[in-house]
């Protein structure tokens, strides 16, 4: 139990697209979702936090109008990450909290890798 | 602040027993998560420890010393499946999982 995914794996796009992915957690109610950012080499950075029905937390620095979150139920959170630049390339992680077990153990989608050319 | 101390790389050896150290700071504490992170892969889950003491789960056990800010992932008969980067989580008073760069962990047969 306690799968979550994550759509696309990988995706390469243009500078000044967006690009959506999306977070769904399979066989369980997610009552918080995490977004992470990950450069090579560097730890987990969280972007932000999602409770379903409600507006995303962001972190200090990251902004909120280009990293759109929606957490419209509570299987499925969305990231669009609007007029994407290259320095936005990155691998894009999210994670989901509300499985049988350990209440606070976040259980990790298999990532999303994001090119902009 | 908020500070994850861990050991950048450890290189063991097939067969033999390892031990990753983890040191925090956080701004309160509920407990303190191990994950392995294979290159490219998300991490996944390892090991949870909220109490003082030693929690033994298969080949991994993970110890923990709240006055000390103090905790290790040891692992035992190690694989070549076992190369892969160990993170340190502790978990502060807002239930925010607290990130390091973690352990980078290269197996040698």
């Amino acid at each position: 139990g306690a799968v979550v995914s994550q759509h696309p794996s990988w995706v390469i796009c243009k500078s000044g697209t967006s690009v959506k992915i999306e977070c769904r957690s399979l066989d369980f109610q997610a009552t918080t979702m995490f977004w992470y950012r990950q450069f090579p080499k560097q730890s987990l950075m969280l972007m932000a936090t999602s409770n379903e029905g409600s507006k995303a937390t962001y972190e200090q620095g990251v902004e909120k109008d280009k990293f759109l979150i929606n957490h419209a139920s509570l299987t499925l959170s969305t990231l669009t990450v609007t007029s994407a630049h290259p320095e936005d390339s990155s691998f894009y992680i999210c994670s989901a909290r509300g499985g049988e077990g350990n209440a606070y153990e976040q259980y990790f989608g298999p990532g999303t890798r994001l090119t902009v050319t | 602040g908020q500070n994850i101390d861990q050991p950048t790389e450890m290189t063991a050896t097939e067969g033999a027993i390892v031990q990753i150290n983890c040191t925090y700071q956080t701004s309160g504490f509920n407990g303190l998560f191990w994950y392995q992170q294979h290159a490219g892969e998300a991490p996944t889950f390892l090991s949870y420890n909220v109490l003082d003491g030693l929690e033994e789960k298969g080949r991994f056990s993970s110890f923990l010393s709240r006055s000390k800010g103090y905790s290790y992932l040891l692992l035992k008969e190690l694989q070549m499946k076992d190369s892969a980067s160990y993170l340190c989580a502790p978990m502060d008073s807002n239930y925010q999982l607290i990130w390091g760069a973690g352990t980078k962990l290269i197996i040698k047969p």
